[in-house]
């Protein structure tokens, strides 16, 4: 149980094009889905948390007007990579937790690699 | 604001070798600890979290971890290494709604 899935899994991109990431929990309803970025060598690092039906909260520095985060439903979370540059280029991984408690355990997607040509 | 430091970005060990990969906190208030294991191509998943019960807490396959705070630390300890354990492992500090990662320690064992 506590599955979650990326799609996709891999992507390469022109700059200045959009790229959407899917985040679902297979097995149950996700109260909270985290976005994170990793670079090469580097930590994860939280991008946005999002509540199912508000607006995401976004960690400093990190544009939202760039990366639009999307939950539309307790399942299912988006991210848009929107205009994506060469620097966007990186490792995207969400997780899903079911109360948004600090003590409780996300689970963790697969993560999607983009590269940004 | 919390933050955590891992020793070591690589860790060998032989099959059947003592496992230790250190992980040390900083927070101003009591945090929760987590350890996470990231195989190749897959998410990371839970070995085991602390969450202010019994300073020493187990985890899947084997792994245990001892929170000690006059040491800010909680290092992560497995008694026999298998081949199985090659992986990358990161400890996470959380004392708000978010979790904070170290820099992963990728841990090798050797036949």
């Amino acid at each position: 149980g506590a599955v979650v899935s990326q799609h996709p899994s891999w992507v390469i991109c022109k700059s200045g094009t959009s790229v959407k990431i899917e985040c679902r929990s297979l097995d149950f309803q996700a109260t909270t889905m985290f976005w994170y970025r990793q670079f090469p060598k580097q930590s994860l690092m939280l991008m946005a948390t999002s509540n199912e039906g508000s607006k995401a909260t976004y960690e400093q520095g990190v544009e939202k007007d760039k990366f639009l985060i999307n939950h539309a439903s307790l399942t299912l979370s988006t991210l848009t990579v929107t205009s994506a540059h060469p620097e966007d280029s990186s490792f995207y991984i969400c997780s899903a937790g079911t109360s948004g408690g600090v003590w409780e355990t996300q689970y963790f997607g697969p993560g999607t690699r983009l590269l940004v040509l | 604001a919390q933050s955590v430091t891992q020793l070591g970005s690589h860790v060998s060990v032989s099959e059947g070798a003592l496992v230790l990969l250190r992980c040390n906190y900083s927070s101003s208030v009591p945090p929760y600890l987590f350890w996470y294991v990231q195989y190749p191509n897959q998410g990371l998943q839970l070995l085991l979290k602390y969450t202010s019960a019994a300073t020493l807490v187990k985890g899947i396959n084997g792994f245990e971890a001892e929170f000690k705070k006059s040491e800010t630390s909680f290092h992560l300890t497995k008694p026999s290494a298998h081949m199985s354990d090659a992986a990358e492992y990161f400890c996470a500090v959380s004392a708000t709604d978010k979790l904070i990662f170290g820099t992963g320690t990728r841990l090798q064992v050797f036949p």
